[in-house]
């Protein structure tokens, strides 16, 4: 099993719609939480950050973390088709490099 | 702040050929890690530097690979002999000491014939 588990899709949503994208994860000693956004064959780029449990907005972007539930979830709102991308969870450890740890990440798609 | 730079971007070589790829972190960034991401998967792990010293690194660094940080600025990531498994993205990304969000690469795309 891995350390990390995401739904790897597709998710196909028309625009305008709110997208919940989620991943679950065992190793209860993950202290950072990221999502990174991955165009086709481009590097992963940071969207958002949160430290421990609790909610982080910015603009269009939320992102959710549930340590008791081992549970982390980003919403989009009004999504666009510019958003259509592969959406990476991924985590750290102080006590492990801070190496990131990857779920397999979600592809989304946003219909026009 | 130019970002992390990667030098190739893609990669042709044959198998048993050797190869070496380069990354530039975002200055000041004293943290650089190397990732492997292989298509539908998730970037994973393989090594991290502090400065010039090598921390860290994973058993997916078999012996054929080595990476080096000399005098802890750009990075340097060679694979020897190479094998058709070893086609794959290789991700550098780089971080501030102080912080613990990593920024990565635009990445180099490796194909092994």
């Amino acid at each position: 099993q891995k350390e990390v588990e995401q739904d790897p899709g597709p998710l196909s949503v028309p625009e305008g719609a709110i997208v919940s994208l989620n991943c679950t994860y065992s190793n209860s000693a993950f202290q950072y939480f990221m999502w990174y956004r991955q165009y086709s064959r481009k590097g992963p780029e940071l969207l958002m950050y949160t430290y421990s449990s609790g909610n982080k907005e910015d603009g269009r972007f939320t992102a959710q973390v549930d340590k008791s539930s081992k549970y982390i979830s980003l919403f989009i709102r009004d999504s666009q088709p510019s958003d259509s991308a592969t959406y990476l969870c991924a985590m750290s450890r102080m006590d492990s490099s801070y190496k990131l740890i990857f779920g397999s990440g979600t592809r989304l798609l946003v219909r026009p | 702040d130019t970002g992390v730079s990667q030098d190739p971007r893609h990669k042709i070589t044959k198998r048993g050929q050797n190869v070496t790829f380069r990354c530039d972190p975002i200055s000041e960034h004293n943290r650089l890690y190397w990732y492997r991401q292989t298509l539908g998967q998730g970037p994973e792990f393989l090594t991290y530097f502090q400065n010039e010293a090598q921390l860290e690194k994973s058993r997916l660094l078999s012996d054929r690979f080595s990476a080096e940080r000399p005098k802890g600025s750009f990075s340097t990531l060679e694979i020897q002999r190479t094998e058709q498994g070893d086609s794959a993205m290789y991700l550098c990304a780089s971080s501030r000491f102080d912080q613990e969000t990593q920024y990565f690469g635009p990445g180099t795309r490796l194909l092994v014939l």
